[in-house]
């Protein structure tokens, strides 16, 4: 089946620093891939999606590639507001939808 | 449009009690998910419901878990006894279809198990 790993936080940058949140993934076959976020006291909401290796997504500043030859999908984001402050999932969808661990991001003003 | 909304928020039991959880999706959405997380681990597959019917159950731990969906609108998940390690956030999220990916979740009932 499908699953991802993705690098363990928690994470604190600066405002305006360069975020990268790492995710790695396994499968049979090619699974759409996703990232979630979570913002305190919210569910969890779709950021970005790719569906299809070399696809980018993007929403928000954020971006992730979706690259078959290192089975990776890592968000990047190059310069990170305060309001960023969440905890962001790695998923990958083949029959149903995998999450990673969760990587807590705290932005300092 | 109301999003997925799920009850209790939080629930505090003892080992050996009952708790059900109740998720009511987004109207018009056929199918329902259960996921779970534990202390902060990933977020683990339980069920996904496709209107009234169980699509896939293979993540629910053992039979102490029961998910019902009466009529294909809201779903309960209950657990019975619960045990320590049943503690964690119960998350419900729906979607119109199965294979687009976009779940759109509720805000989570945390369920503390003494």
């Amino acid at each position: 089946g499908n699953s991802v790993t993705q690098m363990e936080g928690p994470v604190t940058l600066s405002e305006e620093a360069f975020l990268t949140i790492n995710c790695t993934y396994t499968a049979t076959g090619y699974p759409s891939l996703f990232w979630y976020v979570q913002y305190p006291g919210e569910g969890l909401q779709l950021l970005l999606k790719a569906t299809k290796a070399d696809d980018k997504g993007s929403n928000k500043g954020f971006e992730a590639t979706y690259r078959k030859e290192t089975t990776s999908f890592h968000l990047e984001k190059g310069s990170v507001q305060v309001s960023d402050s969440a905890v962001y999932f790695c998923a990958s969808q083949g029959n149903d939808m995998r999450f990673g661990a969760g990587t807590r991001l705290t932005v300092k003003p | 449009e109301a999003g997925v909304t799920q009850f209790p928020s939080h629930s505090v039991i003892e080992k050996g009690q009952t708790v059900t959880l109740r998720c009511d999706p987004i109207s018009g959405h056929d199918n329902l998910y259960w996921y779970r997380r534990v202390m902060g681990k990933e977020i683990k597959f339980l069920l996904h419901f496709v209107k009234e019917s169980k699509q896939d159950e293979s993540g629910m731990p053992n039979n102490r878990f029961l998910a019902e969906r009466t009529g294909g609108t809201y779903s309960t998940l209950k657990v019975q006894p619960a045990e320590l390690e049943d503690s964690g956030v119960y998350f419900c999220a729906s979607s119109p279809f199965q294979f687009t990916g976009e779940l759109f979740f509720g805000e989570g009932s945390r369920l503390t198990v003494l």
